[in-house]
């Protein structure tokens, strides 16, 4: 899917530094999280998730951080390289309205070489 | 393996007309998903198949918008006397079943464009 249009935020980072998308959510019943990345005239594809009772979670290069408190979650990407310029989403779920995911606006993340 | 295929790619339609977009979900997977990402919006939840079942329609925008699914694998989303404001790109994803944690696979979406 083409990546949203011309009014996202977006934030330019230098080729090896380390890249930091914030998100708020809105539902504090919302009990698992997700960020996706959505690179041009494709769809979004799985990054990373968390579930409402851990508060951080790591992958390869990629850490989750999730602060219920002020219903706030962000995405760490260390070392940021070319390929991971592309839109960013984070998205939320309440187990008990079924597996509907809410998405947040989306973040465009630029890397200068 | 094989991941969501959707089609067509691209759509071009006349206002007034019906449109057809087909979703294949990954083999296996049972559960099956339709979201819309306009332009300067996020996704937007449409739809949602457990089986052949329909347990969430909540996110159908208007009753000119319908789903249906067949054999547990493909779907159908159908959208009858296109309207300009529907032009968008039609997501489906899939996922081994419904529940909480269940990763959403997405394929490549298609975009329909209303003239």
């Amino acid at each position: 899917g083409e990546s949203v249009g011309l009014h996202l935020p977006t934030l330019s980072v230098q080729e090896g530094d380390n890249s930091i998308i914030n998100c708020a959510y809105s539902n504090s019943a919302s009990d698992y999280f997700i960020w996706y990345k959505q690179e041009s005239g494709k769809g979004p594809q799985f990054i990373i998730d968390i579930r409402s009772n851990m508060d951080k979670r790591q992958g390869q290069r990629v850490t989750v951080l999730l602060n219920k408190t002020v219903k706030h979650l962000s995405l760490q990407i260390a070392a940021t390289q070319p390929g991971d310029s592309a839109v960013y989403f984070c998205a939320e779920n309440i187990g008990a309205a079924g597996n509907k995911l809410t998405f947040g606006g989306g973040t465009r993340v630029l890397v200068k070489p | 393996g094989a991941g969501v295929s959707q089609s067509p790619s691209n759509k071009v339609t006349e206002k007034g007309k019906d449109v057809e977009l087909r979703c294949d979900p990954i083999s296996g997977h049972t559960a099956l998903y339709w979201y819309r990402q306009s332009l300067g919006q996020g996704l937007e939840f449409l739809i949602y198949f457990q089986g052949n079942s329909a347990p969430d329609k909540s996110g159908l925008p208007s009753d000119r918008f319908s789903a249906e699914r067949t054999g547990g694998s493909v779907s159908t989303l159908t959208i009858q006397r296109t309207q300009q404001e529907d032009s968008a790109v039609y997501l489906c994803a899939s996922s081994p079943m419904t529940g909480l944690g269940e990763t959403q696979y997405f394929g490549p979406g298609t975009r329909l464009l209303v003239l």
